[in-house]
């Protein structure tokens, strides 16, 4: 059974504040790591999709980290913002029997609060 | 314009109904998804089809049947419905994910079954 966990399970932060989350995933068949963020009655949109060791990607205050060998992600908000009140959801793409799919984590829950 | 758009948005039917669930793309992906968000609000894989063909199927039970008439459509249909059915469904796309697994997904908006 391949898991892909997120850690914290949800997090409360005010606003202005920088924060982190955790995306753990099986380093074997791996393929690419993809990050999205959801918001409430919306679609989950893709903020990253990163696939080698030591990848960093930024998306103005978000960025992320990938960490192949040990199976791990980062993503850090700088600043944070009520806007980016959301879930965050991080997949592993894994290729076997000739075909990739993405295995989602349950996600890690943000509240920033003004 | 909504590149993936699902109907119905929400969806309330009796046990032992049928159903469909529509999905249509037009970013031009070949690549089309559906998606059940379980109890724990993980997003789960059910079916994938890659230009019409199915490629990727789960342990989901024979009463859903996917159906995709084109690359820009991708249907569920649901038989005999049961209360453990209830969940929101979500469809996506991607650009040829199965050469290229670093292309993002575009999803809709999710459907929210109710079956009473």
């Amino acid at each position: 059974i391949l898991n892909v966990e997120q850690s914290p399970q949800s997090l409360h932060v005010q606003e202005g504040d920088s924060t982190n989350f955790t995306c753990s995933f099986p380093s074997s068949n791996f393929y690419a790591l993809h990050w999205y963020r959801w918001e409430t009655a919306k679609s989950p949109e893709a903020l990253f999709v990163m696939t080698l060791n030591g990848d960093e990607k930024k998306k103005g205050r978000i960025s992320a980290t990938l960490n192949t060998k040990e199976g791990y992600s980062y993503l850090y908000i700088k600043g944070s913002q009520p806007e980016d009140s959301a879930t965050y959801l991080c997949a592993y793409s894994l290729f076997s029997g000739g075909y990739n799919k993405l295995i989602f984590g349950a996600g890690t829950r943000l509240a920033v609060h003004p | 314009d909504t590149a993936v758009s699902q109907t119905p948005k929400y969806l309330v039917t009796q046990m032992g109904n049928d159903k469909s669930i529509k999905c249509e793309q037009n970013l031009g992906h070949d690549t089309m998804y559906w998606y059940k968000q379980d109890s724990k609000k993980f997003l789960k894989i059910m079916f994938s089809y890659n230009n019409k063909e199915l490629i990727i199927n789960e342990t989901v039970p024979n009463r859903f049947s996917p159906k995709s008439p084109d690359k820009a459509h991708l249907n569920l249909h649901i038989n005999s419905l049961e209360l453990g059915d209830s969940a929101v469904y979500f469809c996506a796309s991607s650009q040829d994910f199965f050469r290229s697994a670093n292309t993002e997904a575009f999803f809709g908006q999710g459907t929210r079954l109710t079956v009473v």
